[in-house]
């Protein structure tokens, strides 16, 4: 099983819509937990940190489920600027690293 | 000013040779990160330097060897490469070196091993 596991899409979505994905990781004692977006050919940048309370930004709503181990992401009203790779970033217990998914593709259409 | 600078962005090199790429942030930070990024693949972490010193080195290749002069400046030296050592190679910088902290991404150098 891969440490971080996302579901690669690409997710296809109409302008206005409401989407949602989710990241499973693998050590029940990870403790911190990220979503990054990456534009096409550009450096990840942080989107939001994920707490045990989840978090809200606006648009985006991140949530944890430690006991089926994933965090998920959902955007309401999407942006065509929303279009982007979402990374999730989870640290392993054992030391300070952060293990990245692969990211999941999302394409917001007009 | 750009937080975290990288140089160059494209880098075509042959098996033979050797090159180095270079990190720069201004952001007043203590840990610097390169990475690997394959295509399709997660990043994956290279080196950790905080406050200069090497704090992970994950069972890179020796043809790959990062120096960190100061906590400003970080340098990828490269050698004898393989064409699949072909990726974008990013550098970040965080406030220190455990994961709570935000990490601040370079624009990388998208290299390509002949």
């Amino acid at each position: 099983r891969k440490e971080v596991e996302q579901d690669p899409g690409p997710f296809n979505v109409p302008e206005g819509a409401t989407v949602a994905f989710n990241c499973t990781y693998s050590n029940s004692a990870s403790q911190s937990f990220f979503w990054y977006r990456q534009d096409c050919r550009k450096e990840p940048k942080l989107l939001m940190s994920v707490y045990s309370s989840g978090n809200e930004d606006g648009r985006f709503t991140a949530q944890l489920n430690r006991a089926s181990q994933y965090i998920s992401l959902l955007i309401r009203d999407s942006k065509l600027s929303d279009s982007a790779t979402y990374l999730c970033v989870v640290n392993m217990d054992s030391n300070y690293q952060l293990i990245w998914g692969a990211g999941t593709k999302l394409i917001i259409k007009p | 000013e750009t937080g975290v600078t990288q140089t160059p962005r494209h880098l075509v090199m042959g098996m033979t040779n050797k090159k180095s790429l270079k990190c720069e942030q201004h952001l007043g930070h203590n840990a610097m990160y390169w990475y690997k990024q394959s295509a399709k693949k997660p990043l994956e972490l290279m080196f950790v330097y905080n406050f200069k010193e090497q704090t992970e080195n994950n069972s890179v290749p020796s043809r790959f060897s990062p120096e960190c002069p100061n906590s400003s400046h970080l340098f990828l030296h490269l050698h004898t490469l393989q064409p699949e050592d072909s990726a974008l190679y990013l550098c970040a910088s965080s406030q220190e070196d455990r994961p709570t902290y935000e990490q601040y991404f370079g624009p990388g150098t998208r290299l390509t091993v002949t």
